[in-house]
């Protein structure tokens, strides 16, 4: 069975600390992999996309990597702003074009 | 670009009354879906459309919960009669080229109360 698990469940930090945000996945290989931010009361936005085949991905302060040996991204997000807290939504594309998704990770930067 | 709009944003209803949600997706963008949320989890797929035609309706609640696109744009969610369980944001999304390569556009969602 697909399936895309994430932690932690939610995470506090201080404006201005690093963070890293876990996606464990079951089945590879897949098309791609997408991390979504969702503001609340917002919809999903993407930040970043990689494929099977890449590393690594910046968007800014948002540093997604790939590990398919362990079948793990991890999302880092640098210097953390109040702007940043959200909650974040791991997404992998498989060959076929089912998307399964994370449950997410709710994220909150205290001044 | 105008994003994806869904209304209304926000409805209350009593158990076993019925409520109706619209999507007007991106211009152009031939693949629409409908997303659960609940509180604290990640979206769950009810329906996906290519142009006016059902891909994927395989987890879509067919007693309770209906979907049509019509005209292969703007499309409606209804749900009757409604659940306690049904409390949930409706996420509305589309993409221009289908689940294989493209990115999901949301809209801000609408948010059900079922009391």
């Amino acid at each position: 069975k697909n399936q895309v698990e994430q932690s932690p469940q939610s995470l506090i930090i201080l404006e201005g600390k690093n963070c890293t945000l876990q996606c464990n996945y079951t089945v590879s290989p897949f098309s791609n992999l997408r991390w979504y931010k969702q503001d609340t009361g917002r919809g999903p936005v993407s930040l970043t996309i990689m494929t099977f085949s890449e590393n690594t991905k910046s968007n800014g302060r948002y540093t997604a990597t790939l590990d398919a040996d362990t079948k793990q991204s991890s999302l880092h997000i640098t210097a953390s702003q109040l702007s940043d807290s959200a909650s974040y939504i791991c997404v992998v594309n498989y060959p076929g074009g089912k998307l399964i998704f994370g449950q997410g990770t709710t994220l909150q930067v205290k001044p | 670009e105008a994003g994806v709009a869904q209304s209304p944003r926000y409805k209350i209803i009593e158990k076993r009354q019925s409520v109706a949600f619209w999507c007007n997706p991106i211009s152009g963008h031939a693949t629409l879906y409908w997303y659960q949320q609940i509180l604290g989890q990640g979206p769950k797929l009810l329906i996906q459309f290519q142009n006016n035609g059902v891909v994927d309706d395989s987890q879509l609640p067919k007693d309770r919960f209906s979907a049509e696109r019509l005209k292969g744009v703007d499309s409606t969610l209804k749900i009757q009669p409604a659940k306690l369980e049904d409390s949930a944001v409706y996420l509305c999304a589309s993409s221009a080229s289908g689940r294989n390569t493209g990115e999901l556009f949301f809209g801000e969602g609408s948010r059900l109360t079922v009391l």
